[in-house]
């Protein structure tokens, strides 16, 4: 089946400082999503992309669907301490009505 | 308040034994999804459903079973032919217009012993 390669695993960094972290995958995707979650919890929608090349943001999370279709990004800027958690992609094809293949998650922990 | 809910939250049984698992939403969600997630993993697809009465097969579904005879809920059966079924099992529902946008519950953490 499909799968996506997310990375870096895990990310440490000092409060303040801006992140990136990508999604790459071998098949092409119509939809590009980020989520977000806290440890014990459910994931949480950040960002949804709908077109090659669009770039969206939310806050301080910017993401963005990738021109060949097989990538997307999300860049979160000047981090603070509740950003710490697991960041998840999915990728979506239409064909696939409602199902999504998620990434296994980049882990961030953001230092006081 | 709209959303969904899990319960309970922690469950704990014999190996052998049947375990169902209790997902309701109130946001009028057409579709209802169940996934499984391992430590260090993503989230894998078990079963789906876009209509009442109606449900399909995810990537991961033998061992498993489920039921939509309301559109507000979809239970999961952990069947005692699940190999390996201590794991946090998380629902999530869509609207019809926007499929892959998905609402979460707050998941079911289950361990057989």
């Amino acid at each position: 089946g499909q799968q996506l390669n997310q990375s870096p695993q895990s990310m440490f960094i000092q409060e303040g400082e801006d992140v990136s972290m990508n999604c790459t995958s071998s098949s092409i995707f119509n939809t590009w999503l980020w989520y977000k979650q806290d440890p014990g919890e459910g994931p949480v929608l950040l960002i949804a992309l709908y077109k090659a090349g669009e770039l969206t943001s939310n806050g301080r999370l910017t993401a963005q669907f990738g021109i060949t279709r097989k990538d997307s990004f999300l860049n979160i800027s000047a981090s603070i301490p509740s950003d710490v958690g697991i960041y998840f992609c999915a990728g979506a094809y239409n064909t696939n009505a409602g199902k999504s293949t998620f990434g296994d998650g980049t882990t961030l922990t953001v230092k006081p | 308040d709209g959303g969904i809910t899990q319960s309970p939250k922690y469950l704990f049984r014999k190996e052998g034994q049947n375990v169902t698992l209790s997902c309701e939403q109130n946001l009028n969600h057409d579709a209802m999804y169940w996934y499984r997630q391992d430590p260090g993993q993503g989230l894998r697809l078990i079963y789906y459903s876009q209509i009442v009465n109606d449900f399909q097969k995810g990537d991961i579904a033998e061992g498993y079973s489920v039921s939509r005879e309301k559109k507000e809920s979809f239970p999961l059966t952990v069947t005692s032919a699940q190999k390996n079924p201590t794991a946090f099992y998380l629902c999530a529902s869509s609207m019809r217009q926007a499929p892959y946008e998905q609402y979460f519950g707050p998941g079911t953490r289950l361990t057989v012993t």
